[in-house]
């Protein structure tokens, strides 16, 4: 079974709105985190937010924040005042902190966001 | 400075040479990876290491050996390459590895690499 989803393969938001990008997670273990990576069209990898599963808080950074639904399993990404430069694919991650994961991170699928002027 | 760099950016080769990527982190971090990008974007862990010893190796075949001389260094060799090989690889570092019992664990993020787009022809 797939651990971490991303059902949209593309989205698109035009400059200034905001936008949503889906994430849903699949995992027993008590203890998680969950992650959001920007990867340009230059091909780094660029830490964006995390949320811990024991944070009682969803987390923000700047334009970036987590709307974190636990029973659920959503980890969704907002995007406020949407940028040009925001078009990027965009994948969420999970790491299990139990068991033999060591640490290691589990992506989605990915999402391209195309922002429009 | 850049805190995980990965050289070379950009590899040509053809089948059945060997090469190396090297990846260093000035984060002073204790652990390092390797992931693979394939065509389709997905992205997956091929090797962990931490403090040097190799704790992850996710079913990948044994033409690929990571080496890690120091807790700042994890490069990686890849022997006889295959077509299957070409796509960009990136290394990774966090600053622990935390397993075992359930623990409440900060945030340890994982800091990438450019990456190195690897092409087999």
């Amino acid at each position: 079974a797939q651990k971490i989803t991303q059902t949209q393969p593309g989205m698109f938001v035009q400059e200034k709105e905001a936008v949503t990008l889906d994430c849903t997670y699949d995992t027993s273990d008590p203890s998680y985190g969950l992650f959001w990576y920007k990867q340009p069209s230059s091909g780094e990898m660029i830490f964006l937010i995390y949320q811990g599963s024991y944070d009682q808080q969803n987390a923000t950074e700047g334009r970036y924040s987590l709307n974190f639904q636990k029973a659920r399993k959503s980890a969704n990404l907002v995007i406020s005042a949407s940028q040009l430069g925001d078009s990027a694919m965009y994948f969420c991650a999970m790491r299990e902190d139990g068991g033999t994961s060591y640490g290691k991170l589990t992506f989605g699928q990915g999402t391209i966001l195309t922002v429009h002027p | 400075d850049t805190a995980v760099s990965q050289t070379p950016k950009y590899l040509v080769t053809q089948m059945g040479n060997d090469k190396s990527i090297k990846c260093e982190q000035n984060l002073g971090h204790d652990t390092m990876y390797w992931y693979k990008q394939d065509s389709k974007k997905f992205l997956k862990i091929m090797f962990s290491y931490n403090n040097k010893e190799l704790i992850i190796n996710e079913t990948v075949p044994n033409r690929f050996s990571p080496k890690s001389p120091d807790k700042a260094h994890l490069n990686l060799h890849i022997n006889s390459l295959e077509l299957g090989d070409s796509a960009v690889y990136f290394c990774a570092s966090s600053p622990h590895n935390l397993w075992g019992a359930y623990q409440v664990i900060a945030k340890n993020i994982q800091y990438f690499g450019a990456g190195t787009r690897l092409s087999v022809l």
